[in-house]
């Protein structure tokens, strides 16, 4: 079946460092690719998405590519901020489905320091 | 509302208790998913339903649990004789199909239920 696998956390940076979080997926099809971010006591918000292959989703400095060669949506920002404190789960929407029924990766801590 | 809305946000059940929870989608979103997130993991698909209709309940984990939205807006799970491996908390969403095909799930804040 459809999973998505992506590096374990917890993560801790300090504030200006270059984040790197892989995430590798196992699909068929043509899936969608996501990555949602759940900061402290908030719900999950979706970052970024990117629709096809060699798509780069971005947002609020995050970037991902999606890359169908490698199955992989690695997800980078140049410069971290202690505001990025939160989990963040790699997702994909499932092709097969008419209606982007969601796998989710088991989520990466991150923690940035001042 | 502004966003998909659930409610209680906290739940405590004795074990064997049944549990509904509610959710309040985006008004207009046809698509409405519940989840279920274990400490630690990422979210699990329960189920899916597209208005009133409820078209994929494959992650459903058990009898025990059902789930309806008889009018094609408010959703309520609902746990019967609930058990300790329920514990988790349980996420809502909600999506619509834009004209060009693309689609955006937006989540609520979850209902944290303990079954103690």
């Amino acid at each position: 079946g459809n999973s998505v696998t992506q590096m374990e956390g917890p993560v801790t940076l300090s504030e200006e460092a270059f984040l790197t979080i892989n995430c590798t997926y196992t699909a068929t099809g043509y899936p969608s690719l996501f990555w949602y971010v759940q900061y402290p006591g908030e719900g999950l918000q979706l970052l970024l998405k990117a629709t096809k292959a060699d798509d780069k989703g971005s947002n609020k400095g995050f970037e991902a590519t999606y890359r169908k060669e490698t199955t992989s949506f690695h997800l980078e920002k140049g410069s971290v901020q202690v505001s990025d404190s939160a989990v963040y789960f790699c997702a994909l929407s499932e092709a097969e489905t008419s209606y982007d029924k969601v796998i989710f990766g088991p989520g990466t801590s991150l923690s940035v320091i001042p | 509302g502004a966003g998909v809305s659930q409610s209680p946000r906290y739940k405590v059940a004795k074990r064997g208790q049944d549990v509904a929870l509610r959710c309040d989608p985006i008004s207009g979103h046809v698509s409405l998913f519940w989840y279920q997130q274990a400490l630690g993991q990422g979210p699990e698909f329960l189920t899916y339903f597209q208005n009133e209709a409820q078209l994929d309940k494959s992650g459903l984990p058990s009898d025990r649990f059902f789930a309806e939205r008889p009018e094609g807006s408010v959703s309520t799970l609902k746990i019967q004789r609930t058990q300790q491996e329920d514990s988790a908390v349980y996420l809502c969403a909600s999506s619509y199909r834009s004209s060009a095909g693309l689609t955006e799930a937006f989540f609520g804040q979850g209902t944290r239920l303990t079954v103690v």
